[in-house]
């Protein structure tokens, strides 16, 4: 089964434009869930997809936005771009539903804004 | 709120030295616990899990029990080597369908041969 997949992996952008990251979750399953990396603040969680829905979402400013298509592929944007916003961003997948379940991860969008 | 405190790195340790790296959380519900390695380069791979208390995750060699009454989860491995090298993750959810994973700061660990 493929694994979670992420596009582009690497990405260049000046301060002020907008960016959209992509993410394919495994055959399956249906929550899609976005997470900043940065060597300062670590693993934060940005928000979570469900059938089409957003389901939770963290503390990140309205420059973060996302969506789900109904094949549960997620797309992530942010506007306005700052130098702070420089970062690997990780998506996971699971299935979803009741109960917990494992996530598993992409390997990463490294974002990199001058 | 929730949260995460995990061992403050980098870790080195020579081949085939027993690991241990601390981790304990809080949490207001009754949470499911995690932990996650990193390799240079590359996302996050689920390394155990445990879903309630006095479960024991195991994996690559690899433990960790799930400990209520002292609400830690240390990770653990007998006989550490090279390729363990990586930076390890633990990380909490709370169940009801809530798919938000609360991580710590990360611990970075080198093996030396």
């Amino acid at each position: 089964k493929a694994g979670v997949t992420q596009t582009p992996r690497y990405l260049i952008k000046t301060r002020g434009q907008q960016v959209t990251l992509s993410c394919s979750p495994i055959s399956g399953h249906r929550s899609v869930s976005w997470y900043q990396q940065t060597p300062g603040q670590g693993l934060q969680f940005l928000f979570e997809y469900f059938s089409e829905t957003q389901r939770n979402k963290g503390n990140f400013p309205g420059r973060f936005s996302g969506r789900q298509f109904s094949n549960s592929r997620s797309e992530m944007n942010v506007s306005t771009l700052e130098l702070g916003d420089s970062a690997l961003y990780l998506c996971a997948s699971s299935l979803g539903g009741q109960g917990t379940h494992e996530q598993y991860f992409g390997p990463g969008t490294r974002l990199t804004v001058t | 709120g929730d949260s995460v405190t995990q061992m403050e790195g980098p870790v080195t340790l020579s081949e085939e030295a027993f690991l241990t790296i601390n981790c304990t959380y809080t949490a207001t519900g009754y949470p499911s616990l995690f932990w996650y390695v990193q390799y240079p380069g590359e996302g996050l791979q689920l390394l155990l899990k445990a879903t309630k208390a006095d479960d024991k995750g195991s994996n690559k060699g690899f433990e960790a029990t799930y400990r209520k009454e002292t609400t830690s989860f240390h990770l653990e491995k007998g006989s550490v080597q090279v390729s363990d090298s990586a930076v390890y993750f633990c990380a909490l959810t709370l169940n009801f369908g809530n798919e938000k994973l609360t991580f710590g700061t990360g611990t970075r660990l080198t093996i030396i041969p």
